[in-house]
């Protein structure tokens, strides 16, 4: 147990329709990253949060937004959804943002997300 | 970052050591190696890195060639639970904050 959790862990739904999954990181880390891993793509970065701000961003599309709360959990926005969005959607929390290049990412187990 | 290489697959025998390489010959100084593991329907683990020097933690060790342009993963005694997607990433402090995810080396250990 990695000690990072999302919810909800499947989530099944519509072309065109807007979903949102939550991530609770580690106690203690600041930073949530965010990735898609999907089987033609892989694992790919889309979105990190530093202590609420954003910090860098990845191969996310103008549909998908999320955003870090003061409490420190993070959400990932999908709107407008299309069949290539089914996908597994990873959050990850760390200490810093990766600073000096030696921070784990502890990753949650993920969150399966299926268009139809 | 930095491109890394990997086998797409290997196998192993149940209890044997596993060595896992990785080339990465464009590597920078500041880059430091990371590697990171996925085992079936679970989110990747970190598992170990390290700048220069081999390292050692409880799940494995990491051998840094003296030129940097290639790494060794070992597992010394494989277990049914290493089956896994092991990923070999070059993480360059100064640049990217995120981990960029080759596609890996899938290990089969066979009982």
């Amino acid at each position: 147990d990695s000690g990072v959790t999302q919810t909800p862990k499947h989530l099944i739904t519509a072309t065109g329709q807007r979903v949102t999954l939550r991530c609770s990181p580690r106690s203690g880390d600041l930073s949530v990253y965010w990735y898609q891993q999907s089987l033609d793509q892989g694992l790919q970065f889309l979105i990190q949060y530093y202590n609420g701000e954003e910090r860098a961003k990845g191969n996310i599309l103008e549909r998908f937004s999320a955003q870090q709360f003061p409490d420190l959990h993070s959400e990932l926005n999908l709107s407008s959804l299309e069949l290539g969005d089914s996908a597994l959607y990873f959050c990850a929390s760390s200490v810093a943002p990766l600073a000096g290049g030696q921070n784990e990412q502890f990753f949650g187990p993920g969150t399966r997300l299926t268009v139809l | 970052d930095a491109k890394t290489t990997q086998p797409n697959s290997m196998e192993s025998n149940e209890e044997e050591p596993v060595h896992l390489p990785c080339n990465h010959s464009t590597i920078s100084g500041t880059d430091y190696i990371h590697w990171y593991r996925q085992l079936p329907s679970q989110g990747p683990e970190y598992v170990i890195h390290g700048l220069t020097s081999n390292v050692n933690n409880r799940m494995a060790s990491l051998a840094i060639a003296e030129d940097r342009k290639s790494s060794t993963l070992i597992l010394h005694r494989a277990t049914l639970r290493d089956a896994a997607v092991y990923y070999c990433i070059l993480r360059d402090p100064r640049r990217a904050r995120q981990l960029t995810f080759g596609s890996g080396t899938q290990l089969t250990v066979l009982p």
